[in-house]
């Protein structure tokens, strides 16, 4: 099973600032088949990127995602104040594994 | 606009079982793969299982297999997940989500594109 390690554990940041989200794999991710979802406290995850770059519907361009390989990274560009959540990535290249999350919090 | 409505969490006794509904709508359900994923409280989150638009291809993680059963019925628009031998372990809230398949020679489970807003399961004596 591939094992994935999400850091760091807590990002505090203020709104504006740039946050850069990392996601490490136990072992290379075929075909780039990595995704990244939001989560808010008392809602359900939401998917913003998938295939390791692509956009899910409706995702603004302040949010990217890079990587391949073992290595992934999520880039919010400038944070908006609805961006403070919790961020997941997943893999679904072999079988299917989250991270344990990183949480982007106000500083 | 893509709608998952689930249904039939609760509390039950350790040994107990329950059944999950998930209602789809706003979607061609028959052309999509569907998926259950749980969150303990205050935890990550697990894929539990997925089953492909037919039916014919299902997924369990290992902690579930053998206890938990999904299954869909494409004329009802309808998922569901039926739990056995239910443990303190396995108390979550159970997302049902719909599933981006990505295709080779086979066909597995993507990405989930849409959840709905969950089912709180709770075991405990």
């Amino acid at each position: 099973e591939i094992v994935l390690t999400q850091s760091p554990g807590t990002l505090s940041l203020s709104p504006g600032e740039r946050a850069t989200l990392s996601c490490r794999a136990s072992q290379s991710v075929s075909s780039s088949y990595l995704a990244w979802y939001q989560q808010k406290p008392g809602q359900a995850p939401r998917l913003l990127i998938y295939g390791a770059s692509s956009r899910a519907t409706g995702i603004p361009d302040r949010f990217s995602g890079s990587g391949s390989g073992t290595d992934f990274t999520l880039t919010i560009s400038r944070l908006e104040p609805e961006d403070f959540a919790v961020y997941y990535c997943q893999q679904y290249g072999s079988s299917l594994t989250f991270g344990p999350g990183t949480k982007v919090d106000i500083k | 606009q893509v709608q998952l409505v689930e249904s039939g969490g609760g509390l039950v006794k350790p040994g107990g079982s329950l059944r999950l509904s998930c209602a789809a709508s706003g979607f061609t359900f028959s052309d999509y793969y569907m998926s259950w994923i749980r969150q303990a409280p205050g935890k990550g989150l697990e894929w539990v299982s997925y089953i492909s638009s037919s039916g014919s291809t299902i997924y369990y993680a290992d902690s579930v297999k053998g206890r938990f059963t999904i299954s869909r019925d494409n004329a009802k628009n309808s998922l569901y997940l039926q739990m056995n031998s239910l443990r303190a372990e396995d108390t979550a809230v159970y997302y049902c989500a719909r599933v981006l398949a990505y295709c080779g020679g086979d066909c597995y489970s993507g990405p989930a594109d849409y959840w709905g807003q969950g089912t709180l399961v709770t075991v405990s004596s």
